[in-house]
């Protein structure tokens, strides 16, 4: 049983599309995230829910839009995709105090 | 400077050695601290948390100096199975939601 599952787990496409990446946990947790590691290895957080509300939005461009339809679910869409989009994407999920954080496998997303 | 800093390495060493690692942190009132292990294409695990009074699992020892703002690793006995990047982490205290990550220490155990 895959506790935190994220789809696809590669994805290639061209500039200027929109992509969705999808993510479910099944630990029960109430909180979930999204994490961008570029090509130099660095992870950082983008985005967090927490029983479906937001509750931490980084700096990131606004082509980015986290949909969290119930608590296990948190998904990520991307408009108008550029090149510097390329990174791999890690859905993760905790309880409330973010201790037990579990991630998924990671989605790698290529932008050509 | 970067909230949480560390040297990228890689640190290649025999089997059997033991290694260390450090970390250092910017923000005094960080909350919790943690090594992750993240093996080549692969999410991130946690290996331990980090205790002032420092902790141990096995061959591996964790300690926090808070007045320094240091985390420390040591692996003994090192295994082909170490090599991995081990990431320092830390949970600043206005948000006990997110991570903070260095950007990792390559380890390499050669035969």
């Amino acid at each position: 049983d895959t506790a935190v599952s994220q789809t696809p787990k590669y994805l290639v496409t061209q500039m200027g599309n929109d992509k969705s990446i999808k993510c479910e946990q099944n630990l029960g947790h109430d909180t979930m995230y999204w994490y961008k590691q570029d090509s130099k290895k660095f992870l950082k957080i983008m985005f967090s829910y927490n029983n479906k509300e937001l509750i931490i939005n980084e700096t990131v461009p606004n082509r980015f839009s986290p949909k969290s339809p119930d608590k296990a679910h948190l998904n990520l869409h991307i408009n108008s995709l550029e090149l510097g989009d390329s990174a791999v994407y890690f859905c993760a999920s905790s309880r409330r105090d973010s201790y037990g954080y579990t991630f998924g496998s990671g989605t790698r997303l290529t932008v050509v | 400077r970067k909230e949480v800093e560390q040297d990228p390495g890689p640190f290649n060493v025999p089997e059997g050695a033991t290694v260390a690692f450090n970390c250092t942190y910017s923000n005094s009132a960080s909350q919790s601290f943690f090594w992750y292990r993240q093996d080549c294409r692969k999410e991130p695990k946690l290996l331990m948390s980090v205790y002032s009074s420092g902790n141990e699992d096995g061959r591996f020892t964790a300690q926090l100096n808070r007045a320094s703002q240091y985390i420390s690793l040591l692996i003994r006995d090192s295994k082909l199975s170490d090599s991995a990047t081990y990431l320092c982490v830390v949970i600043p205290m206005d948000s006990s939601y997110k991570l903070i990550f260095g950007s990792g220490t390559r380890l390499l155990v050669r035969p």
